[in-house]
């Protein structure tokens, strides 16, 4: 029930911009993207709801097609600050969250 | 958002013995809490869910006799790894469910600090 992320990894210079990709073999009611620093927990980004909607929270942002069961991040015009592993988390109906597989960022200078 | 924090945050212990992790929401009553683990370099994988005044519900593949959960009060949740063996070394992280910020009434997950466990 795991979500798959693709890419696993990748490397971006300051400005360049991103798409990370989550998909699930589920049915799916919500998807929230966190971001993980290393040794810390993952911290909240953003929660997308099924009817197709996008979101954003600074440069981050996020869309679901509930129809396809995918959710991607997008991110624009990279800063180092956006560094660490990216996870999709899937909520099923029943309120079961299940992390995806993980995307490792690295931004350089 | 809801403040959850964890206790201990690094913990080293021999092999055999049992070591208790807590999570606490400091500033909401949580009803429900979550339990994950983390391996270096993977996902975080959910191994129980707990909720307050019932037993918890465990993952697939978890051993409940192992990962002993008590959600005694609204505000604490407990994970207790028994007899703990190197395999059990991870990263165990609880997340509460609050009603986020977005404004629209929906459950966002809040993660406490994690708990670095090592078994030697």
């Amino acid at each position: 029930q795991q979500p798959v992320q693709s890419p696993q990894a990748v490397i971006l210079r300051e400005g360049e911009d991103a798409v990370i990709n989550c998909s699930s073999s589920k049915a799916l009611y919500s998807v929230h993207w966190y971001r993980q620093k290393h040794g810390e927990a993952p911290v909240f980004l953003m929660i997308l709801l099924k009817g197709g909607e996008q979101k954003g929270h600074e440069k981050i942002s996020a869309s679901f097609n509930e129809k396809k069961q995918q959710s991607s991040l997008y991110l624009t015009a990279s800063q180092l600050s956006y560094s660490g592993t990216y996870f999709c988390g899937t909520e099923n109906p029943g309120n079961q969250f299940y992390f995806g597989t993980g995307t490792s960022l690295t931004v350089i200078p | 958002g809801a403040v959850v924090s964890q206790h201990p945050s690094w913990v080293i212990c021999k092999s055999g013995t049992s070591v208790k992790i807590e999570c606490r929401s400091l500033d909401f009553q949580a009803t429900t809490m979550f339990w994950y683990r983390q391996f270096p370099k993977q996902s975080l994988m959910l191994m129980a869910t707990s909720n307050e005044g019932s037993k918890a519900t465990y993952e697939q593949g978890v051993e409940k006799d192992k990962f002993l959960i008590n959600h005694a009060s609204l505000t604490l949740s407990t994970l207790t790894v028994t007899s703990a063996h190197p395999e059990d070394s991870s990263f165990y992280i609880c997340s509460v469910l609050g009603v986020g910020a977005s404004g629209r009434g929906l459950f966002e997950q809040y993660f406490g600090p994690g708990t670095r466990l090592t078994v030697t």
